[in-house]
């Protein structure tokens, strides 16, 4: 979905690197979302960010961090880069209509950790 | 954590063939949805049940919902080569403010 775009779409990082993954979106939600996949492992929640000021760790926030810069911006970082990071990381956007939430993807970026 | 679990994990069918995936869910939900991934894309959603809705259309694609069972079914009917990519079912959190997805079915459809 061109509206909801990662930077880089792939890299390749050494263990201990600090690295950061953006995510824009144009879609004007408010909610966004950070995820991994791994083989057999489907969709994990990384952080999630409900406006601007409101920040919340998901399932497998240890070694994370995320900044959101505005309501159309929001960023993962890897502290201290490890190889069981490798992963397809996903940002999403969502949009809640009558308690019911609609989840739009980005392309995902694809991580190597050496 | 509530989650979705698709069964089978992959299937592998003929174009024009249907295709049945199956989602089962732990507690209760006020809706359940599918999503669709082409290989290496991001997910796409394609269907929202809602809990008091027992069969809904979208097209070719056909979603049932029997709360009592805690399960959904997604049909694709006459299904096509580009129908190939995985399907997850996804459904909220009990705090109610994040999807968790199951793990996917891979659907691959040859011609």
């Amino acid at each position: 979905d061109a509206d909801v775009t990662q930077t880089p779409r792939n890299r390749i990082t050494k263990t201990g690197k600090r690295i950061m993954l953006e995510c824009s979106q144009t879609k004007g939600h408010d909610r966004m979302y950070w995820y991994r996949q791994d083989p057999g492992l489907g969709l994990r929640l990384i952080y999630y960010s409900f406006d601007v000021k409101d920040i919340n760790k998901g399932e497998i926030s240890d070694g994370y961090s995320v900044s959101r810069q505005a309501q159309a911006k929001f960023s993962l970082s890897l502290e201290s880069a490890i190889p069981n990071q490798t992963a397809l990381y996903f940002c999403a956007t969502s949009v809640w209509t009558d308690f019911e939430e609609t989840q739009y993807f980005g392309p995902g970026t694809r991580l190597l950790v050496l | 954590s509530q989650q979705g679990e698709e069964d089978p994990q992959a299937l592998s069918i003929q174009e024009g063939e249907n295709a049945t995936m199956n989602c089962s869910y732990k507690t209760s939900i006020n809706n359940l949805q599918w999503y669709r991934q082409n290989s290496g894309r991001g997910l796409v959603h394609l269907i929202l049940i809602r809990s008091n809705e027992r069969e809904k259309h979208s097209g070719r694609l056909r979603v049932t919902l029997d709360t009592s069972k805690k399960s959904s079914s997604l049909l694709i009917t006459a299904s096509r080569a580009a129908d190939t990519a995985s399907y997850f079912c996804a459904t909220a959190n009990q705090a109610g403010t994040a999807l968790i997805f199951g793990k996917g079915t891979t659907l691959s459809v040859s011609s």
